[in-house]
């Protein structure tokens, strides 16, 4: 079957660096993707990795071992306005379509 | 530009009512996908449009659910006669896909309470 996993939660102060894992094992394999939501709102595209490596978008990282079928997003510098849940999401080709296939979400606690 | 943009925001109906749930995609965006997270599961795929065409509704839970994407711009999502088990966030999310994969961008939800 398709699953993704991830932790349930991290905790974390202001100023460090957490990463959030994730191992995937779908039919499918396009590419993985990350999004943040904050509570009650919309999720929001950070990144997507299709091949091998690590992809750095300003204090967002995400990195992917298809091999592993594993990545992970790194949050650097972490501030306040982190706190989010965040979800890998593998994009999946599915029935000749282009659906995505989520993990179940890591929220993330930012403290002063 | 305009995000995508769902409404309403919030349905509260009774067991065995109609809902019907409607999505305006980011303008020009031919994909169009519903997705729904029932309370403490993970967000999953309902269907994927693209322009007026159903290309995967795999994910459709049972025949009480319909889609439609008439003119290939709005979709609406109807749920008859809903049941307790349809309570969730349904999402819809839109792409252009021309190219270099650019993600998928998502409306706020509509949150669906059925009593």
């Amino acid at each position: 079957g398709q699953s993704l996993e991830q932790p349930s939660e991290v905790t974390a102060v202001e100023g460090a660096i957490v990463q959030i894992n994730c191992t995937y094992q779908t039919s499918g394999f396009y590419g993985l993707s990350w999004y943040q939501q904050h509570d009650g709102g919309a999720p929001t595209f950070l990144s997507y990795n299709a091949l091998d490596g690590l992809e750095e978008t300003g204090r967002f990282s995400s990195f992917l071992s298809r091999s592993d079928s594993y990545g992970y997003l790194l949050l650097q510098e972490l501030q306040m306005k982190d706190s989010a849940s965040y979800f890998c999401a593998v994009r999946d080709p599915g029935a000749a379509g282009n659906k995505l296939t989520f993990g179940g979400g890591t929220r993330v606690l930012v403290k002063p | 530009e305009a995000g995508v943009t769902q409404f309403p925001s919030h349905s509260v109906i009774e067991k065995g009512q109609t809902v019907t749930l409607r999505c305006d995609p980011i303008s020009g965006h031919d994909n169009l996908y519903w997705y729904r997270r029932v309370m403490g599961k993970e967000i999953k795929f309902l269907l994927h449009f693209v322009k007026e065409s159903k290309q995967d509704e795999s994910g459709m839970p049972n025949n009480r659910f319909l889609a439609e994407r008439t003119g290939g711009t709005y979709s609406t999502l109807k749920v008859q006669p809903a049941e307790l088990e349809d309570s969730g966030v349904y999402f819809c999310a839109s792409s252009q896909d021309l190219g270099q994969y650019s993600g998928q961008f998502f409306g706020p939800g509509t949150r669906l309470t059925v009593l």
